[in-house]
């Protein structure tokens, strides 16, 4: 079945760093992925996603690229705010279809003035 | 557009008893969806498939007996939590593929506190 790892947080940055949270996701075939934020407190939104090899995803300054060569899906953004502090999780769909997600572990981001 | 309804957002029950958790598709049909759990500090783990009509399929794992799951219609399914202890309170989350098979949608999630 699919999997996904991405990087353990938490990670902290000052406003207007650079973000990068790696994903690299194993399956059989050509899955979908994804990036969902979940805020504290909240529920899952989905962030950005990518169907195919070479494809980005782009939403509110994130960034990323399924890259198939080396199985990546890593989540970018050039200037974060505070408002970005959340969880973020990697995820996959299987071949040939959008039904069960498997997520990564998520990975914490805080960041402060 | 489409979406998915989870309900109650937020609820907490008292140990031993039953809360029960629904999850409609609102615009769409869905004859499969799909219940997630989350631990504190941890991923989204799935749970089971809910199936309209027939039984649904449980991860390894997953008490059957404990998170009954019924998916009477195409456009409702629920989790029903039963006799619930401290250990249960997590966050649940249930998913719906539209039709064409396009999209996914997750409803906005419950936040079970069972005290």
């Amino acid at each position: 079945g699919n999997s996904v790892t991405q990087m353990e947080g938490p990670v902290t940055l000052s406003e207007e760093a650079f973000l990068t949270i790696n994903c690299t996701y194993t399956a059989t075939g050509y899955p979908s992925l994804f990036w969902y934020v979940q805020y504290p407190g909240e529920g899952l939104q989905l962030l950005l996603k990518a169907t195919k090899a070479d494809d980005k995803g782009s939403n509110k300054g994130f960034e990323a690229t399924y890259r198939k060569e080396t199985t990546s899906f890593h989540l970018e953004k050039g200037s974060v705010q505070v408002s970005d502090s959340a969880v973020y999780f990697c995820a996959s769909t299987n071949s040939g279809g959008y039904q069960k997600v498997t997520f990564g572990t998520g990975t914490k981001l805080q960041v402060i003035p | 557009g489409a979406v998915v309804s989870q309900h109650p957002s937020r609820v907490i029950c008292k140990s031993g008893t039953s809360v029960k958790i629904e999850c409609r598709s609102l615009d769409f049909q869905a004859t499969t969806m799909f219940w997630y759990r989350q631990f504190p500090k941890q991923s989204l783990m799935l749970m089971a498939t809910s199936n309209e009509g027939s039984k649904a399929t449980y991860e390894q794992g997953v008490e059957k007996d404990k998170f009954l799951i019924n998916h009477a219609s195409l456009t409702l399914s629920t989790l029903t939590v039963t006799s619930a202890h401290p250990e249960d309170s997590s966050f649940y989350i249930c998913s719906a593929p539209e039709s064409s098979g396009n999209t996914i949608y997750f409803g906005e999630g419950s936040w079970l506190t069972v005290v």
